[in-house]
C-alpha cells in the first residue's frame, strides 16, 4: 500500500520570502504522479503542481517548483516570493499510474501542512 | 465555465438521523470521486464512478454509506444512520477519463450531533 507523510503540520514564512514543505511517499510502483495542492479557508482543494515519476526533470509553476528525489521517494515545495495569498494547508497526493482509460486514479494524501504567511 | 459544485454547503444532523450529499461534476467530464476529509485523518478515497462502468466503492467505510450517479452526471452520496464519527468535510472531484488531474467542489461539511 502507498502512503505519503509530511512531517510539518504547521510553517509560516515572511512576506516575499522562499519556503519549502517536505513530502515523503511510500510506494513500490515504478510508474505514478505526485501532486501539490493548496487548500485555502474557502476548502475549495486546488491544483498546485504536479509531477510524472517517470520525468526526470523537476516540474516548476511560476513561483512554485519541486525537488523530486525519485530514489529517496522524496517531494519537496518551494514557494519563493511568498504572497500573503498562498496562506493554505498543502496536502501533497500520490496517484498510481492507472493501465487503463477507466481505471481508478484515486489520490492518497498526506496529512498536509499549514502554511501562514506573514506581512 | 462552472466547476463543481456541491450541495449543501453546510448540514447539521441529528446522530441516526440519514443524509444526502449531492455533487455535479464539470459538463463532459465522465470521472467522479468522493474523498472524506476529517480532522486528523486529512482526506480519504470513498468511492469512484466513471461513465457507465461498475463504481469502485473500495474506499467506503461501511454499509450505511453508499453512492449514485444518475445518467453519467449529478451523484448523491448517502449516508444512512449518522454516527458522529461521520463529521467530516466530503469532497467531490471530477476529471476527464485520460486525466490525472482532479477539479474539486467546496466539499459539504457534515456535522452529526
Amino acid at each position: 500500500a502507498q502512503t505519503v507523510t509530511q512531517s510539518q503540520p504547521e510553517m509560516s514564512v515572511q512576506e516575499a520570502e522562499t519556503v519549502t514543505l517536505s513530502c515523503t511517499y511510500d510506494t513500490s510502483e515504478n510508474n505514478y504522479y505526485l501532486f501539490w495542492y493548496k487548500q485555502p479557508p474557502s476548502r475549495q482543494m486546488i491544483l498546485v503542481i504536479r509531477q510524472e515519476a517517470y520525468k526526470q526533470q523537476n516540474a516548476t509553476e511560476n513561483r512554485f517548483s519541486v525537488n523530486f528525489q525519485k530514489a529517496a521517494k522524496s517531494f519537496s515545495l518551494k514557494i519563493s516570493d511568498s504572497q500573503l495569498g498562498d496562506t493554505a494547508m498543502y496536502f501533497c497526493a500520490f496517484m498510481k499510474s492507472p493501465l487503463g482509460a477507466g481505471n481508478n486514479r484515486k489520490l492518497i494524501w498526506g496529512l498536509g501542512t499549514s502554511l501562514a504567511v506573514n506581512p | 465555465g462552472a466547476g463543481v459544485s456541491q450541495s449543501p454547503s453546510n448540514k447539521v444532523t441529528e446522530k441516526g438521523k440519514d443524509v444526502e450529499l449531492r455533487c455535479d461534476p464539470i459538463s463532459g467530464h465522465t470521472a467522479l470521486y468522493w474523498y472524506r476529509q476529517s480532522l486528523g485523518q486529512g482526506l480519504e478515497f470513498l468511492i469512484y464512478f466513471q461513465g457507465n462502468s461498475a463504481p469502485d466503492k473500495s474506499g467506503l467505510p461501511s454499509d450505511r454509506f453508499s453512492a449514485e450517479r444518475t445518467g453519467g452526471s449529478v451523484s448523491t452520496l448517502t449516508i444512512q444512520r449518522t454516527q458522529q464519527e461521520d463529521s467530516a468535510v466530503y469532497l467531490c472531484a471530477s476529471s476527464l477519463a485520460r486525466s490525472n488531474e482532479q477539479f474539486f467542489g467546496p466539499g459539504t461539511r457534515l456535522t452529526v450531533l
